[in-house]
């Protein structure tokens, strides 16, 4: 299958600092990125879906400003965690999609630990 | 109530068991079903997709029921590296946005 890298895998930050994340489709060109977050022993949920070269669509709940989304080209977009709290401690993973002949695939970065302190 | 909706075990069973996992969904205008594995601190790996004449992939048997809304797996002669939890991720056929929607999974744990 495809393949999706994140980095960091882990990051430990103190409080109020922001954090970038990373997430690079290796091998293909991901027309649309997703964002989750899963809390320990919890569902995935999703933040926000990027495509490339327009403004990220966020779902309801989740801070625009705080959390920052920039989908540059087709195989690079970055969350940043701005003014980072212990309450954003999560396992943050980002998803990649593409297309071939109408089929849609998607695939999962590694995700990335954000441990705030 | 949640748009997926699975029992969230655990379920401990032993090496060799059938074990069945069931799986609710509330959009009826839902279209494509899957059963993702995560294994502790990684993250969601595709199963199978599940279709609706049912589909098998050796031990594995996936079944969607749309009357009900109710999708299944069925994993036969359990093994240990089974052990996991499987998520049931349902989708819309708008998916210009629509990203894949999880269950909160079901967990499994296959004992020696």
């Amino acid at each position: 299958g495809a393949v999706v890298s994140q980095h960091p895998s882990w990051v430990i930050c103190k409080s109020g600092t922001s954090v970038k994340i990373e997430c690079r489709s290796l091998d293909f060109q991901a027309t649309t990125m997703f964002w989750y977050r899963q809390f320990p022993k919890q569902s995935l949920m999703l933040m926000a879906t990027s495509n490339e070269g327009s403004k990220a669509t966020y779902e309801q709940g989740v801070e625009k400003d705080k959390f920052l989304i920039n989908h540059a080209s087709l195989t690079l977009s970055t969350l940043t965690v701005t003014s980072a709290h212990p309450e954003d401690s999560s396992f943050y993973i980002c998803s990649a999609r593409f297309s071939t002949r109408g089929i849609y695939e998607q695939y999962f970065g590694p995700g990335t630990r954000l441990t705030v302190t | 109530r949640k748009e997926v909706e699975q029992d969230p075990g655990p379920f401990n069973v032993p090496e060799g068991a059938t074990v069945a996992f069931n799986c609710t969904y509330s959009n009826s205008a839902s279209q494509s079903f899957f059963w993702y594995r995560q294994d502790c601190r990684k993250e969601p790996k595709l199963l199978m997709s599940v279709y609706s004449s049912g589909n098998e992939d050796g031990r594995f048997t996936a079944q969607l029921n749309r009357a009900s809304q109710y999708i299944s797996l069925l994993i036969r002669d359990s093994k240990l590296s089974d052990s996991a939890t499987y998520l049931c991720v349902v989708t819309s056929m708008d998916t210009g946005r629509r990203a894949l929607t999880f269950g909160s999974g079901t967990r499994l744990q296959v004992q020696p």
